[in-house]
């Protein structure tokens, strides 16, 4: 069965420092999605992408939140700057295929620990 | 008031019962509705999808989604204990490229 697959799974990071998480959807969807989950909450969107670019983002998605699909199997979300609070479980999603094709793929998830 | 609600939980209940999930919602422009289960520290994994109004089953899972009350169940036939997981409920307003509004998650243990 096709899946979304997410790169690293854990990620340990200084505050202030960079990251790129990295992900690549099922290969015949065409939107993609970012979402987080900080430990004890919600399932959170983050922004989805559509024939290269932003189609809808969230109050969550400020400056400090890029994506890019640099080529055509990947789907990146770079964090500038990290901050405590940036920790979380961030998944990346997939769905919209060429035929009928309902719901959203999630990846397994990277863990990003902001210390 | 809060988009989407559901009740966390904890659900304990023994295996082969009946199992009933909800949400509510207070945006009546939803229109795509989903069921997410999901194991701890995993993605959620898709359930059931509904459109609208009405009723879809397959295998021991039934969802149900009335528009006029802004409410939707998951029901779990004969349950087991590998259905031990968290229940997320979610809709959006388009079948794709929009955001999915999450409920908080229900989690259900099953013991055998």
């Amino acid at each position: 069965e096709p899946e979304v697959t997410q790169t690293p799974s854990h990620q340990v990071t200084q505050m202030g420092q960079e990251v790129i998480l990295r992900c690549v959807p099922i290969s015949n969807h065409l939107y993609f999605y970012w979402y987080r989950q900080i430990l004890g909450q919600k399932v959170e969107f983050l922004v989805s992408f559509y024939n290269n670019e932003i189609s809808e983002k969230s109050e969550i998605f400020d400056d400090q939140f890029s994506v890019e699909r640099p080529d055509g199997s990947n789907f990146t979300l770079k964090i500038r700057s990290t901050k405590l609070e940036d920790s979380a479980m961030y998944f990346c999603a997939s769905s919209g295929g060429g035929e009928v094709d309902y719901g959203y793929t999630f990846g397994s998830g990277t863990r990003l620990t902001v210390v | 008031q809060k988009e989407v609600e559901q009740d966390p939980g904890p659900l304990s209940v023994p295996e082969g019962a009946i199992v009933s999930l909800n949400c509510t919602y207070s945006n009546s422009a939803f229109q795509y509705f989903m069921w997410y289960r999901q194991y701890s520290r995993k993605g959620p994994e898709l359930l059931m999808y509904t459109y609208s109004s009405g009723n879809k089953e397959d295998g021991r899972f039934t969802a149900q989604v009335d528009k006029s009350s802004k409410y939707i169940s998951l029901f779990i036939r004969d349950s087991q204990p590998s259905d031990s997981a968290t229940y997320l409920c979610a809709m959006s307003y388009y079948q794709a490229g929009t955001a999915l509004i999450f409920g908080k998650g229900t989690t259900l243990s099953v013991s055998s």
